[in-house]
């Protein structure tokens, strides 16, 4: 159980374009999802905090127009990256945490998305 | 706020021994979570142990164990028997209550045959 994926695995796209990454959790609801970026040889960073039916919170210096999120439903959550240019190039990853307070810490992660602009 | 600091970038073991991953974190929260994740080349990042900062006894799973010591906020992974499909990206993990989940910068770790 606790499956999370993510849709496309991988996707091109031209410079100014705008794509959408969907997050889904398969088997569970989640209340709270989480979108990361993760650059080459290095770690996670979390850009944002998807909450269903509310805005989401975005981390310092991820700039929100650019980066559209919007978590509609309990199994979905969805990353636009809007007018995107080659330095949005990147693999996005996104988790998804269980709904209950008590269930807070578990995370379970999407296989993420490797975009390339172009 | 919190950091979580991996001070190996690298780490090299030989199959069928023990390599221990290193982890250090910064918190003035006594109640909290440490994880290890395992990002493979696949990408996919996969939970591989968990430890409850109130639990004095450390976490085991299988092969996989954990030395945490709370008062010098030191968890560290030993990996037994180690095997080629151990091989991957481990990141250390820190999580609060209400806080986000905040990732160490990470240890590859090769196991020769």
């Amino acid at each position: 159980g606790a499956v999370v994926s993510q849709h496309p695995s991988w996707v091109i796209c031209k410079s100014g374009t705008s794509v959408k990454i969907e997050c889904r959790s398969l088997d569970f609801q989640a209340t709270t999802m989480f979108w990361y970026r993760q650059f080459p040889k290095q770690s996670l960073m979390l850009m944002a905090t998807s909450n269903e039916g509310s805005k989401a919170t975005y981390e310092q210096g991820v700039e929100k127009d650019k980066f559209l999120i919007n978590h509609a439903s309990l199994t979905l959550s969805t990353l636009t990256v809007t007018s995107a240019h080659p330095e949005d190039s990147s693999f996005y990853i996104c988790s998804a945490s269980p709904t209950g307070r008590s269930r807070a810490y578990e995370q379970y992660f999407g296989p993420g998305t490797r975009l390339t602009v172009t | 706020a919190q950091t979580v600091t991996q001070s190996q970038p690298e780490m090299s073991v030989q199959e069928a021994e023990t390599v221990t991953l290193s982890c250090t974190y910064d918190t003035s929260e006594s109640d909290y979570y440490l994880f290890w994740y395992k990002q493979p080349p696949s990408r996919q990042m996969i939970l591989v142990i968990r430890q409850e900062a109130y639990k004095q006894q450390n976490a085991t799973e299988n092969r996989f164990s954990v030395n945490f010591q709370k008062a010098a906020k030191s968890f560290s992974l030993k990996i037994s028997d180690s095997q080629l499909g151990d091989a991957a990206m481990y990141f250390c993990a820190y999580f609060h209550p209400g806080n986000m989940l905040t990732f160490g910068g990470g240890t590859r770790l090769m196991v020769k045959p």
